[in-house]
């Protein structure tokens, strides 16, 4: 059974932190790895990951996926409480979406 | 954790014809679901949220009449895509909130590729 796990399920960091979101899979037919950061509506994209070993970044969010371990992190530096929210990790295949259940962040000020 | 299933999980159907995707939570009352739309390499598209007994709330851009959604039960929300064509072939996802003392999440159903010939 394909699945995707996310861990720590919540996370609560002071402003100015540096934090990790990690993100594991055992899925066949692996085409990529997605990011999305989830608020009150709906999911918004971070990440699309095909390739091992190559960052990428978009301000203070960087991801990278090793394709040997099966592993994906996505780090935030300096955390705003902007950041707050839930991140999910999904798998995008030839078979319909598996998401993991996400990592709910809160940044306190 | 809680379950949401959808049904069809993949459908085929000719143009001009209409395609009813159903979303169920299947262990937990879900008074809001939302429906996405995901396009290749791009993130999902929310197309309405959808509460038990009222109409659902649909995004800017997105036609009422054209995707009907009906939510007739704490369990369960139907997308209905009428009068399909080409360019409504696209995943389709549901998901359900869950109001669980503190917590406030969605979850996913898996989706249903629509393709429209």
């Amino acid at each position: 059974e394909d699945k995707v796990v996310q861990s720590p399920l919540s996370l609560v960091v002071h402003e100015g932190d540096t934090v990790t979101l990690n993100c594991s899979y055992e899925v066949t037919n692996f085409r990529s790895l997605l990011w999305y950061k989830q608020e009150k509506k709906a999911p918004t994209f971070l990440f699309m990951l095909t390739s091992s070993g190559i960052e990428k970044k978009s301000g203070r969010l960087s991801s990278i996926l090793d394709k040997k371990e099966l592993f994906s992190i996505l780090n935030i530096t300096a955390t705003q409480t902007g950041d707050s929210a839930i991140y999910l990790c999904g798998w995008s295949g030839n078979t319909p979406l598996v998401f993991g259940k996400g990592t709910r962040l809160s940044v306190i000020a | 954790g809680a379950v949401v299933s959808q049904h069809p999980s993949r459908v085929i159907c000719k143009s001009g014809t209409s395609v009813k995707i159903e979303c169920r939570s299947l262990d937990f009352q879900a008074t809001t679901m939302f429906w996405y739309r995901q396009f290749p390499k791009k993130s999902l598209m929310l197309m309405a949220t959808s509460n038990e007994g009222s109409k659902a709330t649909y995004e800017q851009g997105v036609e009422k009449d054209k995707f009907l959604i009906n939510h007739a039960s704490l369990t369960l929300s139907t997308l209905t895509v009428t009068s399909a064509h080409p360019e409504d072939s696209s995943f389709y996802i549901c998901s359900a909130r869950s109001w669980e003392g503190q917590y406030n999440e969605q979850f996913f159903g898996p989706g249903t590729r629509l393709t429209v010939l």
